[in-house]
């Protein structure tokens, strides 16, 4: 088992620019959510998304959105970056199950430097 | 709104000696509470899980707590070792709407010198 797989491991993008961030699930998990995590901060949570449907959103701005695929893989996309976007952006996965909320189990993370 | 509070945010011993990290929550109405570590630059590794209807969970040197009518979790490490230096996250399963499912406090860092 692969576990939850995150791409890239690092990014460096320049302000204003675009970007997009992958996720694979853990086998047999159909729910991904994102976290924001900043430099001597706890993760922060960005989305979730089940079934192709974003099902729940922090406080973040409408430039953060994302995408679920068929195969559960999820894409965060981040537009107009800002030097504050700069972040370790963890992917988490989870299985919705019969209970609405299961354990999540996380990614490696992708590190974002906006210059 | 739940709010997740680590105390001491940064954490120094030698070698050898146990150690206590608090957490602490302001809405009882948790359904598990987790803790992670993570190193420097590193994603999260969990170390234990505790449902909401269990007290307490052990796994090798390491003892989590949980007492939710206190809004208040323990981890114990016993024997610490320089392998330990790491980041100590808390975070709680919620209920919350916006805030999402799981609820991170910011971390204390322990330093453990040989």
């Amino acid at each position: 088992d692969a576990g939850v797989t995150q791409s890239p491991t690092h990014l460096i993008k320049t302000r204003g620019q675009q970007v997009t961030l992958r996720c694979s699930p853990k086998s047999g998990h159909d729910t991904v959510s994102w976290y924001q995590q900043a430099l001597g901060q706890g993760p922060q949570f960005i989305f979730q998304y089940y079934e192709e449907e974003e099902r729940q959103r922090g406080n973040f701005p409408d430039r953060f959105s994302g995408h679920q695929f068929p195969n559960y893989s999820s894409e965060l996309n981040v537009n107009a970056l800002l030097l504050g976007d700069s972040a370790l952006y963890l992917c988490a996965s989870s299985y919705r199950g019969r209970e609405a909320i299961e354990t999540q189990y996380f990614g490696p993370g992708t590190r974002l430097l906006v210059l | 709104k739940q709010e997740v509070t680590q105390i001491p945010a940064a954490l120094s011993v030698p070698e050898g000696e146990n150690l206590v990290l608090n957490c602490s929550f302001t809405d009882s109405a948790i359904y598990n509470l987790q803790w992670f570590r993570q190193d420097p630059g590193k994603g999260l590794t969990s170390l234990l899980l505790i449902q909401s209807s269990q007290r307490e969970q052990t796994s090798g040197r390491l003892n989590a707590s949980l007492d939710k009518s206190s809004g208040r979790s323990t981890l114990y490490i016993a024997a610490s070792q320089p392998g330990d230096s790491a980041t100590y996250l808390c975070a709680v399963g919620y209920y919350g709407g916006s805030q999402g499912n799981l609820i991170f406090g910011k971390g204390t860092k322990l330093s453990v010198k040989p």
